[in-house]
């Protein structure tokens, strides 16, 4: 079965610095597909960023970029010009292509300082 | 306007009740899900429901039950409450079950099992 790991329990950032959260997760699989998820507190689970396995290039959506390293089976989220409007858990998810199973990592809370 | 709604948003019961989380989503999509957030934030797929056909059933005691009559509802029905069971439950929505479809999530129920 697929695992997903993020091993940061607790980030935090200064506001309008960047910040890095990890991810790895472990799949025979070729194709799959990987999303980075937020949770504020609101507890509303909302998409931040996704990726194809198959794409070589790093998905960018404004301040939110992932580097995606297949081989290594690794996939960070970075967050630039950090917001307060950041702060929230985010969970990265695995989702293979060849059923519907979708995998959550433990989550990473991320806190912005002012 | 709200996408995926979820009622209620609190849930306190007594242990052996049974109780039932409803979900509606206006988007149109043709696939729903249920997950279950534990208190340490892991949040892991129940079930989810393609066209009214259950496609995934995970490792979920079979006294949750979930019921669709229609494309955009998908209730969750829980017999002989534990407390085990006290979680947050989060259902969500996609376009169809394409592993690259975003998933649009309801702001969770958080069930209190006493």
């Amino acid at each position: 079965a697929q695992t997903v790991t993020q091993s940061q329990p607790e980030m935090s950032v200064q506001e309008a610095e960047t910040v890095t959260l990890s991810c790895t997760y472990d799949t025979s699989e070729s194709d799959y597909y990987l999303f980075w998820y937020k949770q504020p507190p609101s507890r509303q689970m909302i998409l931040v960023i996704r990726q194809e396995a198959y794409k070589q290039q790093n998905a960018t959506e404004n301040r939110f970029s992932v580097n995606f390293q297949k081989a290594a089976k690794s996939f960070s989220l970075k967050i630039s010009d950090s917001q307060l409007g950041d702060a929230a858990m985010y969970f990265c998810a695995y989702r293979s292509a060849n059923n519907n199973d979708m995998r959550f990592g433990a989550g990473t809370r991320l806190t912005v300082k002012p | 306007d709200t996408a995926v709604s979820q009622t209620p948003k609190y849930l306190v019961t007594q242990m052996g009740n049974d109780k039932s989380i409803k979900c509606e989503q206006n988007l149109g999509h043709d696939t729903m899900y249920w997950y279950k957030q534990d208190s340490k934030k892991f949040l892991k797929i129940m079930f989810s429901y393609n066209n009214k056909e259950l496609i995934i059933n995970e490792t979920v005691p079979n006294r949750f039950s979930p019921k669709s009559p229609d494309k955009a509802h998908l209730n969750l029905h829980i017999n002989s409450l534990e407390l085990g069971d006290s979680a947050v439950y989060f259902c969500a929505s996609s376009q169809s079950l394409a592993s690259y479809n975003e998933q649009f999530f309801g702001p969770g129920t958080r069930l209190t099992v006493l």
